[in-house]
């Protein structure tokens, strides 16, 4: 495609459910990431993909939070057993390399945990 | 300036005057810098980077300049236009390591007032 992805773009969700997050990145790209964006603030790193492996989850900030990467396109961040702290807007972007070079983002997923 | 704070720091500036807005980075082995415009309800987008071999470098508008000695970014936009309000966001990444996440400051809100 030609931009970053990112489904759905709302998601309301009750406290304890699970949810799943998608992102298609542009075409190519080797490179993804996943950001955090809770309202008014920066963006907060959770993971990082280089083809399908993740050498880099040192922000997923509990083991409720995983992510995939599958035929080094989509990939999916889920959450489960959702808690209200969770809500924040989430970011994904994609890079070509992935050091030293420029990031593009998608829309982002806003997530309200009720 | 960047601030570790809850509250984005703010800039206003008149239309047509120009505008600096300032990042100071963590990790003195960075090497390229980019710095992002995220309008309200969209992702971070690129606007310019540089890499630590140059300490100047010029878009359309926009200039930013890299002081490696005090660890300083700053993205100087001028004849600033009310299109241009938004917040900007500084981003590092270190391009010969392992640790390949680009690694944002908490972002300056800029409001241009026509």
């Amino acid at each position: 495609g030609a931009g970053v992805s990112q489904s759905p773009s709302n998601k309301v969700t009750e406290k304890g459910k699970d949810v799943e997050l998608r992102c298609d990145p542009i075409s190519g790209h080797t490179a993804l990431y996943w950001y955090r964006q809770s309202l008014g603030q920066g963006l907060e790193f959770l993971i990082y993909f280089q083809g399908n492996s993740a050498p880099d989850k040192s922000g997923l900030p509990s083991d409720r939070f995983s992510a995939e990467r599958t035929g080094g396109s989509v990939s999916t961040l889920t959450i489960q057993r959702t808690q209200q702290e969770d809500s924040a807007v989430y970011l994904c972007a994609s890079s070509l390399m992935g050091q030293g070079t420029e990031a593009f983002f998608g829309q982002g997923t806003r997530l309200t945990v009720v | 300036g960047e601030s570790v704070g809850l509250h984005l720091p703010t800039l206003s500036v008149q239309e047509g005057d120009n505008s600096i807005i300032n990042c100071a980075y963590s990790n003195s082995a960075s090497d390229y810098f980019i710095w992002y415009k995220q309008e309200s309800g969209k992702g971070p987008q690129f606007i310019i980077d540089i890499r630590s071999n140059m300490d100047k470098r010029q878009g359309q508008r926009v200039t930013v300049l890299l002081n490696k000695t005090v660890k300083h970014l700053s993205l100087q936009i001028a004849a600033t236009q009310p299109g241009d309000s938004a917040v900007y966001f500084c981003a590092e990444n270190v391009s010969g390591g392992s640790n390949y996440k680009l690694t944002f400051g908490k972002g300056t809100l800029l409001t241009v007032n026509p």
